[in-house]
């Protein structure tokens, strides 16, 4: 069975600061992972995958499958960053499936 | 700019009352989710539909809750009886798989409450 660990509920940093929100998975295949965003008032979006290894809005996410995480990283840290981040993986056994299942998710708070 | 339609998006109910929400995917995209987001469990997956055969709804409590998409401009999510643990909101997405980026593209999602 996959599933996704997100271990922080909240987090709060001050703007200007490192931050990273911890993502870990279980999941026996080849895992495609990604992080998703849902800003005050707008609908979950995408935020980045795995598989694009590009920056969004600073953020980046690498996929350690030794360790089973995906941990999302910005080195400054925006208040405009402030938002709901969830750390979904999909079950692509055979390509038949793309099940997402998400973490419980974490909140970021960037104080000025 | 294409997007995923919820409705209603708030609803107030009493506790034994039939609730019915509704979703209009993206057109052309040809899988369907249902999840329920609450503080404590985050998203869960409900139930989920691949060109509108389900494929999983091992997340749904089966004796109350069903999910049905009549065609493909059409998902519902049914709670008969409806109980005050059902307050949640329920976000559908939809989004293309082989063909497609994998990215699901979400509702505004329904904000149901059970008093």
């Amino acid at each position: 069975a996959q599933r996704v660990t997100q271990p922080e509920k909240l987090l709060s940093v001050f703007k200007g600061a490192p931050v990273e929100l911890k993502c870990n998975y279980s999941y026996s295949g080849s895992p495609e992972l990604f992080w998703y965003v849902q800003y005050s008032r707008q609908r979950l979006q995408l935020l980045l995958r795995h598989i694009s290894r590009e920056s969004i809005k600073g953020f980046t996410a690498d996929l350690n499958k030794g360790e089973t995480s995906f941990h999302l990283k910005k080195p400054f840290a925006q208040e405009e960053d402030s938002a709901m981040y969830y750390c979904a993986l999909s079950d692509n056994s055979g390509g038949s499936n793309y099940k997402l299942t998400f973490g419980k998710g974490t909140l970021l708070t960037v104080n000025p | 700019d294409a997007r995923v339609t919820q409705t209603p998006r708030h609803k107030v109910t009493e506790m034994g009352q039939e609730v019915t929400m509704r979703c209009q995917p993206i057109l052309g995209h040809n899988t369907v989710f249902w999840y329920r987001q609450t503080m404590m469990q985050g998203l869960e997956l409900l139930a989920y539909f691949r060109n509108r055969a389900p494929l999983d709804d091992s997340g749904m409590p089966k004796d109350r809750f069903s999910a049905e998409m009549p065609d493909a401009t059409l998902a519902t999510l049914k709670i008969q009886p409806s109980e005050p643990r059902d307050s949640a909101v329920y976000f559908c997405a939809s989004g293309l798989v082989w063909g497609g980026t994998g990215e699901l593209f979400f509702g505004e999602g329904s904000r149901l409450t059970v008093l």
